[in-house]
């Protein structure tokens, strides 16, 4: 599982809510990324990052931000909550030398 | 740009038959090419990757996967299927830029029928 770590595992928030997602690393790899799942979607990527305090947007970046202060911990931030932004949230982490990502187990996050 | 079109949202066959996904991929140079598997309420899991060294790429539990140019395809078989294979299946592209960005297919359903 490449020592990855997501937390919470589930969640329940109302909308206009902030929530905030952790994803915590135990190899030190460079590069991680968050993805949502939903239903005929497949994986999207809303943001990434290629280092400490070094981050990008995804394809479906708005509502979101993110933060790495340290190179173990990603964490995702929903400022205001809304109904769309229920899904399932994974982290990726990137072995760079052999081109290949991980994923940590998810976050099941519903917005009422 | 680069996409993957997966061309079944499902699947469905009889333990023991082969096992055929169908992914397509676009793009203007050379790819790579991953499959992953996820199992219910689990995580992705990386089935196997082609990055050009080989047209025949072979993962794990006996799936593999055909790179071919000529038809910008890169479809995951499996000659006898498991029922314990039941699972979500995504292709994706990417990963070789700088970004290690990966673009997902929409998704494939495999039902094995006992």
């Amino acid at each position: 599982d490449a020592g990855i770590t997501q937390s919470p595992r589930h969640k329940v928030t109302e909308t206009g809510t902030p929530v905030t997602l952790r994803c915590h690393q135990t190899e030190n790899h460079r590069y991680m990324y968050w993805y949502r799942q939903d239903p005929g979607h497949g994986l999207r990527l809303i943001h990434y990052s290629y280092g400490v305090k070094d981050t990008d947007k995804g394809e479906v970046s708005d509502g979101y931000s993110v933060s790495r202060s340290k190179t173990e911990d990603f964490l995702l931030t929903l400022e205001s909550a809304t109904s769309s932004q229920t899904s399932v949230y994974f982290c990726a982490i990137r072995v760079a030398e052999r081109n290949e990502q991980f994923f940590g187990p998810g976050t099941r996050l519903t917005v009422l | 740009a680069q996409s993957v079109t997966q061309l079944d949202s499902h699947v469905s066959v009889s333990e023991g038959t082969p096992v055929l996904l169908r992914c397509n991929y676009s793009s203007s140079y050379s790819p790579s090419l991953f499959w992953y598997v996820q199992h219910p309420n689990k995580g992705l899991q990386l089935l196997l990757k082609y990055t050009s060294a080989a047209t025949l790429v072979k993962g794990i539990n006996g799936f593999e996967a055909e790179f071919k140019k000529s038809e910008t395809s890169f479809h995951l078989t499996k000659p006898s299927a498991h029922m314990s294979d039941a699972a979500e299946y995504f292709c994706a592209t990417g990963g070789s830029s700088n970004t290690g960005k990966l673009i997902f297919g929409q998704g494939t359903t495999l039902q094995v029928k006992p």
